[in-house]
C-alpha cells in the first residue's frame, strides 16, 4: 500500500536560518507532489507543486524553494526563514490530477519562526 | 484566493445529531471534495462529487452539489464525538489541472 513520511512533525527556528523539510512516497511510482502550508484557522495554499524529477512548479512567489531529487522525494527548503514562514506545512501526492484523484496528505510539519 | 467558502465557520452539537456543514464557491468546477482534518494532523480525502452528479454517500456521509447555485452541503448523520475535526471543501482550479483550491474550513465539535 501506498504511504507518505513528512518530517519533521515540529520545527522552531530562528528567523534567518535556513529550512529544509522532506517528504517522500512508498507504493508507487511516478507520483505527483505538492507541498501546502495552512496558517492558523485557515484553510491551505498551495506552494508548489511537481509531476516528475527536476520538474517543479511554483504557485506563489516567496523566499521558498522546492526540489525532487528523486521519484518519490520532495523538499521544500529556504535559505533564510521570515516569521511569515510559520505555519503548518503539508505534503501530499496524486498518481494524477488531483481534481479526479484527490490527494493523500501526510502529518505535518509545524514550523515555528522565531 | 479562495474559491470554496465553508458556512458556518464553527460548529457544535450533541453525540447522535446530525451535522451540516455548506460550501459555495465562485466559478464552474468539474469536481468538488471534501476532506476532513483532525487537529494538528494533515488531512483525509472524505469523498468526491462530480459536476454532473447532486448527490453522494459515504457511510454516514452525505454530500450534495447544485452547480446552479455553486454550493455543495456535507451532512454527517448520527454523530460521534470522534467526528469532532475542520471540514474543508475543495474545488479544482480552472486555470490549472494540478491545483484544489481550499476553503477556510468548518470546526465540528461534537459532545458526548
Amino acid at each position: 500500500s501506498q504511504t507518505i513520511h513528512q518530517w519533521p512533525a515540529t520545527l522552531v527556528q530562528p528567523v534567518g536560518s535556513p529550512l529544509s523539510l522532506e517528504c517522500t512516497v512508498e507504493g508507487t511510482s511516478n507520483p505527483n507532489l505538492y507541498w501546502y502550508r495552512q496558517a492558523a484557522g485557515r484553510g491551505l495554499q498551495l506552494l508548489f507543486y511537481s509531476v516528475g524529477i527536476g520538474q517543479i512548479s511554483s504557485e506563489v512567489p516567496q523566499n521558498l524553494s522546492a526540489s525532487r531529487p528523486q521519484d518519490r522525494q520532495f523538499i521544500l527548503s529556504s535559505k533564510k526563514l521570515l516569521l511569515s514562514d510559520s505555519g503548518f506545512y503539508l505534503c501530499a501526492w496524486t498518481t494524477g490530477p488531483p481534481r479526479a484523484y484527490g490527494y493523500t496528505f501526510g502529518s505535518g510539519t509545524r514550523l515555528t519562526v522565531v | 484566493s479562495q474559491q470554496g467558502e465553508e458556512d458556518p465557520q464553527a460548529l457544535s452539537i450533541q453525540e447522535g445529531e446530525n451535522a451540516t456543514m455548506n460550501c459555495s464557491y465562485k466559478t464552474s468546477i468539474n469536481n468538488l471534495q471534501w476532506y476532513r482534518q483532525n487537529s494538528g494532523r494533515g488531512l483525509v480525502h472524505l469523498i468526491l462529487i462530480r459536476s454532473n452528479e447532486r448527490e453522494k454517500h459515504s457511510g454516514r456521509l452525505r454530500v450534495t452539489l447544485d452547480t446552479s447555485k455553486k454550493s455543495s452541503s456535507l451532512l454527517i448523520t448520527a454523530s460521534r464525538a470522534a467526528d469532532t475535526a475542520s471540514y474543508f471543501c475543495a474545488t479544482d482550479g480552472m486555470d490549472s489541472s494540478y491545483k484544489l483550491i481550499f476553503g477556510s474550513g468548518t470546526r465540528l465539535l461534537v459532545r458526548p
